[in-house]
């Protein structure tokens, strides 16, 4: 069972535009962390949120943690080329001292040119 | 090195065969991780160290899987047997602390390995 769903789980947009994706589950989660991944690397830990309702700012992108600590979204504003990657959201299971990470999906983001 | 390093980058073995996977961490890096990644899915956690002490395998799919780090520096992921249902994207990860899920980790590029 996939504890983390993401959606949604392709997009292919035009350079400029903004794009939401999100994260959700059904338990709660103590923290969420967002990661990008290119084709053939590893994935990059893009920011971790921790308090419900917590916003935080990356340059373009916006990431917010839900106020009960199920979902998380991540906006991007005038999408561009470089933006281009798989999103990936990933948490903590059950509450505490937890060195796995259960992983969504991804969304895989095209911005095209 | 600057980065976790992880070799080789593409392996193709026969079924039944048995491969060795290799991850050179983040110098002083204490805690290392290696993952699972299929093809269009997200990671999997595999098992976790301390140092050399293997902490958490319980992501472990089969006792085919076996990982070291034996002076808690570089690690080996080894599956014997390997079957079809192996081929995946191993990626490991290390970070500077105790792997709480507050302290960034750094992956490595992963390694391929196609079972045919």
């Amino acid at each position: 069972t996939q504890l983390l769903e993401q959606s949604p789980q392709f997009l292919s947009i035009q350079e400029g535009e903004n794009l939401t994706v999100y994260c959700n589950s059904s338990s709660v989660f103590s923290s969420l962390q967002w990661y990008r991944q290119e084709p053939g690397e590893g994935p990059v830990l893009l920011v971790t949120v921790v308090t419900g309702g917590e916003v935080k700012k990356l340059k373009r992108l916006t990431f917010q943690f839900g106020d009960a600590r199920k979902d998380s979204s991540l906006h991007i504003t005038a999408a561009q080329p470089g933006d281009t990657g798989l999103y990936l959201c990933a948490g903590p299971p059950g509450a505490g001292n937890n060195r796995k990470l259960i992983w969504g999906l991804g969304t895989s983001l095209a911005v095209n040119p | 090195g600057a980065g976790v390093s992880q070799s080789p980058r593409y392996k193709v073995a026969k079924r039944g065969q048995d491969v060795a996977l290799r991850c050179d961490p983040i110098s002083g890096h204490v805690s290392l991780f290696w993952y699972q990644q299929a093809l269009g899915q997200g990671p999997e956690f595999l098992t976790y160290f301390q140092n050399e002490a293997q902490l958490d395998k319980s992501g472990l799919p089969s006792d085919r899987f076996f990982a070291e780090r034996p002076e808690g520096s570089v690690s080996t992921l080894k599956i014997q047997r390997t079957q079809q249902e192996d081929s995946a994207v191993y990626l490991c990860a290390s970070s500077l602390k105790v792997g709480n899920w507050d302290t960034e980790a750094f992956f490595g590029q992963g390694t391929r390995l196609t079972v045919v």
